[in-house]
């Protein structure tokens, strides 16, 4: 049972790159979130779903796309990256809206 | 909308002593309540949680948080701080109306020797 996982650690892109951040997870949580942290700000949600084919947006959605085909995934889509999205992005899963949410190591990312 | 707050981005306690870190929360309908540490390199790991019933919720690491409904509250206490205990904490809320979960901004907690 490997919980949370997410691929890559640590990323650098250029002004203007895309990419996609990969999340899984092996619990078969209906629940999942995007949220970045930056010092000072906490942790932001980005994006979440609450199963299979359903997403919303969190509090910082622009500049992200997210799709969820899957139970298992939830990929995470940087359009054109900026330097304002240098963060440490953190995946979680839960069970439910009400449930502990597990999260994975992160991704740093850093955008020149 | 739903918010939650974390006044003091820092809180000093000597080991030993009882330590409180605070939280407030916006919310429309019931507030569901979290508390998340964050360990130095490490994930987010999960502390205790009110959903509902008793307002003292007790969870890992001796830690405890009391809901207050007037003050819309929900304060991270612990009666004895271990210098291990230094950490970043984090609030967490999500009302019975809404689906996400949103977190404050963090309060590092540094327990000295």
């Amino acid at each position: 049972n490997a919980g949370v996982t997410q691929t890559p650690k640590f990323q650098v892109l250029k002004t203007g790159q895309s990419m996609t951040l990969q999340c899984a997870q092996d619990m078969n949580h209906e629940y999942m979130s995007w949220y970045r942290q930056d010092p000072g700000m906490g942790l932001r949600l980005i994006h979440y779903s609450v199963g299979a084919g359903i997403t919303d947006q969190g509090e910082v959605p622009n500049g992200y796309n997210v799709s969820r085909s899957t139970t298992e995934d939830f990929p995470l889509r940087l359009l054109s990256a900026a330097p304002s999205q240098t963060s440490v992005y953190f995946c979680a899963s839960s069970a439910g809206g009400v449930e502990t949410q597990y999260f994975g190591p992160g991704t740093r990312l850093l955008v020149l | 909308a739903q918010s939650v707050a974390q006044p003091e981005d820092q809180v000093n306690v000597a080991e030993g002593n009882p330590l409180t870190v605070k939280c407030t929360y916006s919310v429309s309908g019931n507030p569901y309540l979290f508390w998340y540490v964050q360990y130095p390199n490490r994930g987010l790991q999960f502390l205790l949680k009110y959903i509902t019933g008793d307002n003292l919720v007790k969870g890992s690491y001796g830690f405890e948080a009391e809901f207050n409904k007037s003050q819309t509250s929900f304060h991270l206490k612990k009666p004895s701080a271990l210098v291990s205990d230094s950490a970043l904490y984090f609030c967490a809320v999500r009302g019975s109306s809404a689906s996400k979960i949103i977190f404050g901004s963090g309060t590092r907690l540094s327990i000295r020797p």
